[in-house]
C-alpha cells in the first residue's frame, strides 16, 4: 500500500518569495515515482513535476523544484518567486508498480500581493 | 500529451437516479483511470478501466454502484448508479501519458472533471 501525507492544509506566501510545500510518503514498492499537481479553483489537475525514486538529482521545472530526501521519505515542492497565479491547491502523489496515482490531502497555497 | 474530453462538465441530479459520464481521448491509451474528488477533499481512485475486460475496482468501490465500460482504447464511461447526496463529487477521468518515466511511472493527464450535485 502507498500513502502520501501533506501536513499543511493551508500556506501563505508573499508574492516574489519562495515557498516550500511538504510531502512525506510511504510505500513498499522498490521503484516508485513522486508527482506534484496543481489544482486551481477551476478544478483542472495540472502536472507540475516528477521525481523517480532512483533519480540521483532533484527534479526541476522552471520555478518548481522537488527536494527529494529518500532516507526521510520526503518530496517537498519548492516554488520560487511566487506569483499571484500560483494560488491553488497543490497535491503530492505517488505512483508504484500499479501505475495509478495515490494522492495526498493537498495544501491550499495563497499568494499575497 | 493526450487531450481528454469529459462530459457532462456538470449536472444536478435527483436522488435515486443514475448518470453516465463519458471520457473521450484523442489518442489510443492503454491505461485509463476514474477518480472521485469529494467536496474539499483529495482525489480517490475508483477503478482502472480495462479495455476488453472488467474494470479493476479499489477498496470501497463496487461495480454495481459504479459500472464502467471501456469498449476501445480511446473511450470509457463511468455510471454513478442510484445516486444519493453523498455521491455529490467531481469525477475525473485520467490517462497515462506516453513513455514511462525512469521508475516506470507515467504522468497522468486528467480531464476537466464532471461536477455532480445530487439533491
Amino acid at each position: 500500500a502507498q500513502k502520501i501525507t501533506q501536513t499543511q492544509p493551508g500556506m501563505f506566501v508573499q508574492e516574489k518569495e519562495a515557498v516550500t510545500l511538504d510531502c512525506t510518503y510511504d510505500t513498499s514498492d522498490p521503484s516508485y515515482g513522486l508527482f506534484w499537481y496543481k489544482q486551481p479553483s477551476s478544478g483542472e489537475m495540472i502536472f507540475l513535476i516528477y521525481q523517480g525514486s532512483y533519480d540521483q538529482q532533484n527534479a526541476t521545472e522552471g520555478r518548481y523544484s522537488l527536494n527529494f530526501q529518500k532516507a526521510r521519505k520526503s518530496a517537498n515542492l519548492v516554488i520560487s518567486a511566487s506569483q499571484l497565479g500560483d494560488s491553488a491547491m497543490y497535491f503530492c502523489a505517488i505512483s508504484g508498480s500499479a501505475r495509478q496515482l495515490t494522492f495526498g490531502s493537498g495544501t491550499q497555497l495563497t499568494v499575497l500581493p | 500529451s493526450a487531450v481528454i474530453s469529459q462530459k457532462p462538465s456538470r449536472d444536478i441530479c435527483q436522488r435515486g437516479t443514475s448518470l453516465t459520464i463519458q471520457c473521450q481521448v484523442d489518442s489510443q491509451v492503454t491505461m485509463m483511470f476514474w477518480y472521485r474528488q469529494q467536496p474539499g477533499q483529495s482525489l480517490t481512485l475508483i477503478a482502472t478501466a480495462n479495455q476488453g475486460s472488467e474494470a479493476t475496482y479499489e477498496s470501497g468501490f463496487v461495480i454495481d454502484k459504479f459500472p464502467i465500460s471501456r469498449p476501445n482504447l480511446t473511450f470509457s464511461t463511468l455510471t454513478v448508479s442510484n445516486m444519493s447526496p453523498e455521491d455529490s463529487s467531481i469525477y475525473l477521468c485520467s490517462v497515462a501519458n506516453g513513455t514511462a518515466l525512469g521508475s516506470g511511472a507515467n504522468v497522468l493527464t486528467f480531464g476537466a472533471g464532471s461536477r455532480l450535485t445530487v439533491l
